[in-house]
């Protein structure tokens, strides 16, 4: 079975430039869930899905920050415009019950 | 609110030897659980162990077992017979907000040595 894919695995850009990634679940997940990890720390949350709807978009920072998940499958996680702050590794997981299952990251670095 | 600390930055074991990495958690929910995953250097989080909280026995995953003890609300991971391929960052987790997302701590780095 495939697992959670994740695109690109590196990213450079410079500060005010948009930047997106993309994620694909493993067949059959209907939870989809956007993480941050910052250097040195544990991932947190920024957004969950259920099937197509965003249900907890708490931690989002909506002013620069935009998802979505059409159909219910795949997911793209948009910055624009991007700050030498949002430098971090973004993790895409999803889950049928109560394990989580990661994609190998998206590392951004913004200049 | 769930909280998880593990307060052990960096260890190191000898190859084939048993290591614990510790992890101490806090949550007011009344069915929890705990996760351990693996992160190496390629930075994908690999999902190794989970114990729930009603679960009666310690949960065992080939090499690895949650040594989980609910007075102390600790969940450490042991790792029996340590190989090269385990030097990676682990993190210990628990659900927030009813299984809607995971509190992560802040990583213990282990380093395997031949």
């Amino acid at each position: 079975e495939a697992g959670v894919v994740q695109s690109p695995r590196y990213k450079i850009i410079e500060k005010k430039q948009p930047v997106a990634f993309w994620c694909n679940p493993i067949s059959g997940h209907n939870t989809l869930y956007w993480y941050r990890q910052n250097l040195g720390q544990g991932p947190e949350l920024l957004i969950r899905y259920e099937n197509e709807e965003a249900v907890d978009d708490s931690q989002l920072p909506k002013d620069r920050f935009s998802a979505e998940r059409l159909k219910g499958v795949d997911s793209t996680l948009k910055i624009q415009p991007a700050e030498l702050g949002d430098s971090a590794v973004y993790l895409c997981a999803s889950s049928l019950t109560v394990t989580q299952y990661f994609g190998p990251g998206t590392r951004l670095l913004v200049l | 609110a769930q909280k998880i600390t593990q307060t052990q930055p960096g260890m190191f074991v000898q190859e084939k030897e048993a290591v614990t990495l510790d992890c101490t958690y806090d949550t007011s929910d009344p069915s929890y659980g705990l996760f351990w995953y693996k992160q190496p250097s390629s930075g994908e989080m690999i999902f190794l162990i989970y114990q729930g909280s009603y679960d009666q026995q310690n949960a065992t995953e080939g090499r690895y077992s949650l040594n989980f003890q609910k007075a102390r609300k600790s969940a450490n991971l042991v790792i029996s017979a340590s190989q090269l391929g385990d030097s990676a960052m682990y993190f210990c987790a628990t659900p927030g907000g009813g299984y809607n997302k995971l509190i992560f701590g802040a990583g213990t780095r282990l380093a395997v040595h031949p």
